[in-house]
């Protein structure tokens, strides 16, 4: 099965502690992106990678951090400097050849207490 | 001006009518254009693109592209119960290199038994 895996599917954290959260695609895809989304919002770029080993910041890049040491793999760590972690985190993959057309994956739903 | 623009609805809809979902576009350059569908709760669905002026129909969604007027648009024939959904248009613009997509903050759809 081809497609973009996330884990775990809910994580609870206490405030002050960092948090990874994970992402996997077998779509050989070359690009990968993190979105976080709060309850009635739209999307909103955190990082990007459009290659092994190279990242840029989004939107809202600040109280996160990333790394791309695989072409199948983007983790984003959440950190304690990160003022409202609680959200729903969406990864997504893409490719130059299929004009970017991002596939997501399940999603990660934190919640910081 | 917001770079992608959706009404946020909800637009509501009986069920069997059709379904018609706006989208406007800043980037008078954009190539690239892409419908998801979102249930509440669950991430992101890719269910059409488009990339040339005109229609483009696949089973009960047919998307329209007129890059003169900067807009794209989604139809839904014979609207469903299951087709509530919120829908996000995205838009990969000229100017952007690195496949990030220019979501817009998506329309909620109810269709009404």
């Amino acid at each position: 099965d081809g497609g973009i895996t996330q884990s775990p599917k809910y994580l609870f954290r206490k405030e002050g502690q960092n948090v990874t959260l994970s992402c996997e695609q077998n779509l050989n895809h070359d690009a990968m992106y993190w979105y976080r989304q709060d309850p009635g919002q739209g999307l909103r770029l955190i990082y990007y990678s459009q290659i092994v080993n190279d990242f840029q910041k989004g939107d809202i890049a600040e109280g996160y951090s990333v790394s791309r040491e695989k072409k199948e793999s983007f983790p984003l760590t959440v950190t304690s400097a990160q003022k409202n972690p609680t959200a729903f985190y969406l990864c997504a993959s893409g490719d130059r050849l299929s004009s970017y057309e991002q596939y997501f994956g399940p999603g990660t739903r934190l919640t910081v207490t | 001006q917001k770079e992608v623009e959706q009404n946020s609805g909800p637009l509501s809809v009986p069920e069997g009518a059709i379904a018609s979902l706006n989208c406007t576009y800043s980037d008078r350059g954009s190539q690239s254009f892409f419908w998801y569908r979102q249930y509440s709760g669950k991430s992101p669905e890719l269910i059409m693109s488009i990339y040339s002026n005109g229609d483009k129909e696949d089973g009960r969604f047919t998307a329209q592209l007129n890059k003169a007027s900067q807009y794209v648009s989604l139809l839904i024939r014979d609207s469903q119960p299951s087709d509530s959904a919120t829908y996000l248009c995205a838009v990969n613009p000229f100017y952007n290199q690195g496949g990030k997509l220019i979501f817009g903050q998506g329309t909620e759809l109810s269709v009404k038994p």
